[in-house]
């Protein structure tokens, strides 16, 4: 099984500050997703990134896959207590291997 | 469209209790999925289904079984329960195998307590 680390665990910053957390393997991936729980709820997914040196935005929201296909971050500009949660990535292996995630980030904004 | 549920919400057993989680999705998906999420641990896999009729064991199967009881229907079975058990369980769903880009839809999960 292929590990994914993620960085921080846990970030806890005032709302309109900016961050960065992290996913990092030493294997290659053909793609990588990240889902956001939110307390008492399932993940849901945020975005898929296939190609290497892609970077993908959603709102104040930046995804980037590394050139290798090694790695991933995503970056949150303006944070809002509404982005408050759990970060997750995870990679599709395909075929029988479902997904395998990540242990998370947990962030937290503080008004 | 309600996407997954899964009932029950909460489930509280005693040692060697058994109980059946149940997931159902509406959403014409042909794959479904059982992860469980434990603190520091983060979802791992303990069953798929890739379609009607075919389960597949995951990274955690060990002390659950798993019946893909129609396209819709996918549950999750323990024989005898025990503490380490006490977990978060999520169903899933994709219209295929995991593969690169598709996307899993997640049930709001089942918290179980095992005493």
């Amino acid at each position: 099984t292929q590990l994914l680390e993620q960085s921080p665990q846990f970030l806890s910053i005032q709302e309109g500050e900016n961050l960065t957390v992290y996913c990092n393997s030493s294997s290659v991936f053909s793609s990588l997703q990240w889902y956001r729980q939110e307390p008492g709820e399932g993940p849901v997914l945020l975005v898929t990134v296939v190609t290497g040196g892609e970077v993908k935005k959603l709102k104040r929201l930046t995804f980037q896959f590394g050139d290798a296909r090694k790695d991933s971050s995503l970056h949150i500009t303006a944070a809002q207590p509404g982005d408050t949660g759990l970060y997750l990535c995870a990679y599709t292996g395909g075929g029988a291997d479902g997904l395998t995630f990540g242990k998370g980030t947990h962030l937290i904004i503080q008004p | 469209n309600a996407g997954v549920t899964q009932t029950p919400k909460f489930q509280v057993l005693k040692t060697g209790q058994s109980m059946t989680l149940q997931c159902a999705q509406d959403m014409n998906h042909n794959s479904m999925y059982w992860y469980r999420q434990d603190p520091g641990m983060g979802l791992r896999l303990i069953y798929y289904s890739a379609s009607e009729g075919t389960t597949d064991k995951g990274e955690v199967p060990n002390g659950y079984n798993v019946s893909r009881l129609n396209k819709r229907e996918f549950s999750l079975r323990l024989e005898s329960a025990a503490p380490s058990q006490t977990s978060v369980y999520f169903c899933a769903s994709s219209g295929r195998l995991a593969g690169a880009g598709e996307t899993q839809y997640f049930g709001p999960g089942t918290r179980l307590l095992v005493l």
